[in-house]
């Protein structure tokens, strides 16, 4: 078992254009977090699967962007009509539970938008 | 509110020296306490945790942290710095925050290094 993988790890776009993250946790960790961290501060929590189920969003997280965990593995966090402001480093976390309190973090995703 | 603070933005050590990080928590109860480094561009990385029990809790690299009830804090230590730790360290706590277990975050604390 690698880790947690996230996919890319560079990604830069344009205003307005759709940008998709990957993140591959590690294998049979039921519980899986995407946080969002930007220059000079912690991780900010974005949202929350238990297996597939969606079970929490912050109100951080707003109607662009959206999250999925099909079939309980992987996990896709989509931006619409990005905005300079959603420059920032995306990072997704996996654990099992029972078995983990602490959060196993992937590489990161750092998306810049000009 | 439920916060973890880190005092400290930015700590400048020389190398062979010791080191301490500071972590205060605002929690109703004891939480699972965490602190995570960060090198340039990377994901997290576990330096060590704290349930329960002994309050002096082993980590990797050489690091290890003291839980203080009373001062809601859980401080990083290490007896004689390398240059390899210059990093960014977070504290975090692990709990139970509007039904879900998650993790709220300090701000970091940015570690430089002096030959």
């Amino acid at each position: 078992d690698t880790g947690v993988s996230q996919n890319p790890r560079h990604k830069i776009t344009k205003r307005g254009q759709n940008v998709t993250f990957r993140c591959d946790p590690i294998s049979e960790h039921n519980r899986l977090y995407w946080y969002r961290q930007t220059l000079g501060q912690g991780p900010e929590f974005l949202t929350y699967f238990q297996n597939e189920a969606q079970l929490e969003k912050s109100r951080l997280l707003s109607d662009r962007f959206s999250a999925e965990r099909p079939k309980g593995s992987f996990s896709t966090l989509e931006i619409q009509r990005t905005e300079q402001g959603d420059s920032a480093m995306y990072l997704c976390a996996s654990r099992q539970d029972p078995g983990n309190t602490e959060a196993f973090f992937g590489q990161g995703t750092r998306l810049t938008v000009v | 509110a439920q916060s973890v603070t880190q005092p400290d933005i930015h700590i400048t050590v020389s190398e062979g020296a010791s080191l301490e990080l500071r972590c205060n928590y605002s929690y109703g109860a004891t939480p699972y306490l965490f602190w995570y480094v960060q090198s340039p561009g990377q994901g997290l990385q576990l330096l060590l945790k704290y349930f329960s029990g002994d309050t002096l809790v082993q980590g990797i690299k050489g690091f290890e942290a003291e839980f203080k009830r009373s001062q809601s804090s859980f401080n990083l230590r290490k007896p004689s710095v390398h240059w390899s730790d210059a990093a960014e360290y977070f504290c975090a706590v692990g709990a139970q925050y509007s039904g879900t277990y998650k993790y709220i975050f300090g701000t970091g604390t940015r570690l430089k290094v002096l030959a």
